[in-house]
């Protein structure tokens, strides 16, 4: 099973600042099978991007993602109000089974 | 736009078999494009995935959950449903039914729906 592990579990920033998050795999990740997501409180999962940069539809253009192989970033530029959430890779690289990082809680500093 | 709601008990009794439906809305469940599957989320072990399954009946389930799972298609209703069996304290969580559309990520989800496993 291929481990994702996220950091740093809390990240603190000011609004209208940038926040930078990883997601590290235990595997090498091939053509870019990453995802992120936004979770709020009392909410679903919401997808924001796909194979590792690609936004998905409705996401804003401050959302941009990066990376390759076991190393990838999510990056929110000038964080606004509604950003302020948990954040979560998952890889479909390697199957069985999908997994997840364990989440990235961006709070107000 | 497709829409997907969870359904079933939200308490459970040891040893019995957790029993949720998930209704589709805004698409077809036999679209050839899509995948529908269950995820489950504890404060413990975050996001898990519990299974898959394809308009053809076609199944995929997470080894983890060691063949409890068991994950079925209904295409007159379009719903697929989830029956995990030999519940404990430990498949306490909140269920998501999504979907997966031309990748293996999660693209729509359902609003969750909590399950307890209490007696």
């Amino acid at each position: 099973e291929m481990v994702m592990t996220q950091s740093p579990a809390t990240l603190s920033v000011s609004p209208g600042e940038r926040a930078t998050l990883s997601c590290r795999a235990s595997q090498t990740i091939i053509a870019g099978n990453l995802a992120w997501y936004q979770q709020k409180p009392g909410q679903a999962p919401r997808l924001l991007i796909y194979g590792a940069s690609t936004r998905a539809t409705g996401i804003p253009a401050r959302f941009s993602g990066s990376g390759s192989g076991t190393e990838f970033t999510l990056t929110i530029s000038n964080l606004q109000s509604e950003d302020f959430a948990v954040y979560y890779c998952q890889q479909y690289n390697n199957w069985p089974p999908w997994t997840f990082g364990q989440g990235t809680k961006v709070e107000i500093k | 736009q497709l829409q997907l709601e969870e359904s079933g008990p939200g308490l459970v009794k040891p040893s019995e078999t957790l029993s949720l439906t998930c209704t589709v809305s805004g698409g077809s469940i036999s679209s050839a494009n899509y995948y529908w599957g269950w995820i489950r989320q504890t404060p413990g072990k975050g996001l898990e995935w519990i299974a898959d399954i394809y308009y053809s009946g076609r199944t995929f389930d997470n080894p983890s959950l060691k063949s409890r799972v068991t994950i079925s298609i209904d295409t007159s209703k379009n719903q697929f449903s989830l029956k995990l069996s030999s519940v404990t304290a430990a498949d306490t969580a909140v269920y998501y039914c999504a979907s997966h559309n031309s990748g293996w990520y999660f693209d729509y989800w359902g609003l969750g729906t909590l399950v307890t496993v209490s007696s």
